[in-house]
C-alpha cells in the first residue's frame, strides 16, 4: 500500500497572493493529478503529468501552475488568489494506463480572505 | 466532450432501505465507467469500475452494471448501514490521450439515518 500526503491541510491566503500547495506520494506512481472539488460540482481536473518534469493541463488550467521536479511530488501554485476559489483540492496519483485506479489524498481547503 | 450526470444531490434513507443513485454518461465508443466513494474527511476511494456492455462491477455490497442502451451505470445496494453514509461520484474514464483521467459527476449525497 501506499499514501498520498498533502499539505497544508488548511490554507488561508489574501485575495491577490500567490499559493503553492503540495503533494507527496510513497506509491511510486507515474501518474499524478490535482483536482479542484467545489459543493455541488463535482471532481474538475487542473492539470495532471505522467512523468517527472512533463505537465499537461486539464478543464480548469487557467489561474495556476504545476510542477512535477521529482516522480513522487506535484505542486501546485494558485498564481492570485481570488475569492470564488474557496475550495478543495485534491491531489491524486495512479499508474500508468487506461481505466487504472486514482488513489487520491485528503485535500486541501483553500478560504481566501 | 465526455461527461456524467448524477440527477440526485442528496438522498436520505433508513437503515436497511434499498439504495440506487443514477448516473447516466454521455460519451462515444465504450468508456469505462466507475464509482468512488468520499466519506468526511477524506478523499473519494476507488469502489469498482466495469468497462463493457453489460459488464456488472461490486464491492463492498454496492453494484451497478454497464448499460449502453440507456447510457448509465446506476448504483445499487440491498440494504444500507448508517456506515454507508458519504458522497458518491459516478465518473467516466478518459479514452484519448490523457490515460487516467477522470471525468466526475457532480456527486450524490447518501445520508442513512439510524
Amino acid at each position: 500500500g501506499g499514501i498520498i500526503t498533502q499539505t497544508p491541510k488548511f490554507l488561508i491566503g489574501q485575495e491577490g497572493q500567490k499559493l503553492t500547495l503540495k503533494c507527496q506520494q510513497n506509491f511510486n506512481h507515474d501518474t499524478m493529478y490535482w483536482y479542484r472539488q467545489d459543493s455541488g460540482k463535482g471532481l474538475r481536473l487542473i492539470y495532471y503529468s505522467i512523468t517527472e518534469n512533463d505537465l499537461q493541463k486539464g478543464d480548469l488550467s487557467e489561474g495556476y501552475d504545476a510542477s512535477r521536479e521529482k516522480k513522487s511530488s506535484f505542486s501546485l501554485t494558485v498564481t492570485s488568489a481570488q475569492k470564488n476559489e474557496m475550495a478543495v483540492f485534491l491531489c491524486a496519483s495512479s499508474t500508468w494506463g487506461q481505466n487504472t485506479e486514482v488513489f487520491f489524498g485528503k485535500g486541501t481547503r483553500l478560504t481566501v480572505v | 466532450g465526455d461527461s456524467v450526470t448524477q440527477t440526485e444531490g442528496q438522498v436520505a434513507l433508513s437503515e436497511e432501505d434499498f439504495l440506487t443513485i443514477h448516473c447516466n454518461y454521455s460519451a462515444s465508443g465504450y468508456p469505462a465507467l466507475f464509482w468512488y466513494v468520499q466519506y468526511p474527511g477524506e478523499g473519494p476511494q476507488f469502489l469498482f469500475r466495469a468497462s463493457r456492455d453489460k459488464e456488472k462491477g461490486s464491492s463492498r455490497g454496492f453494484e451497478a452494471t454497464y448499460d449502453k442502451g440507456t447510457t448509465s451505470f446506476h448504483l445499487r445496494k440491498a440494504s444500507v448501514q448508517e456506515s454507508d453514509s458519504a458522497v458518491y461520484y459516478c465518473a467516466l474514464g478518459d479514452r484519448g490521450s490523457a490515460l487516467g483521467r477522470l471525468h466526475f459527476g457532480a456527486g450524490t449525497q447518501l445520508i442513512v439515518i439510524p
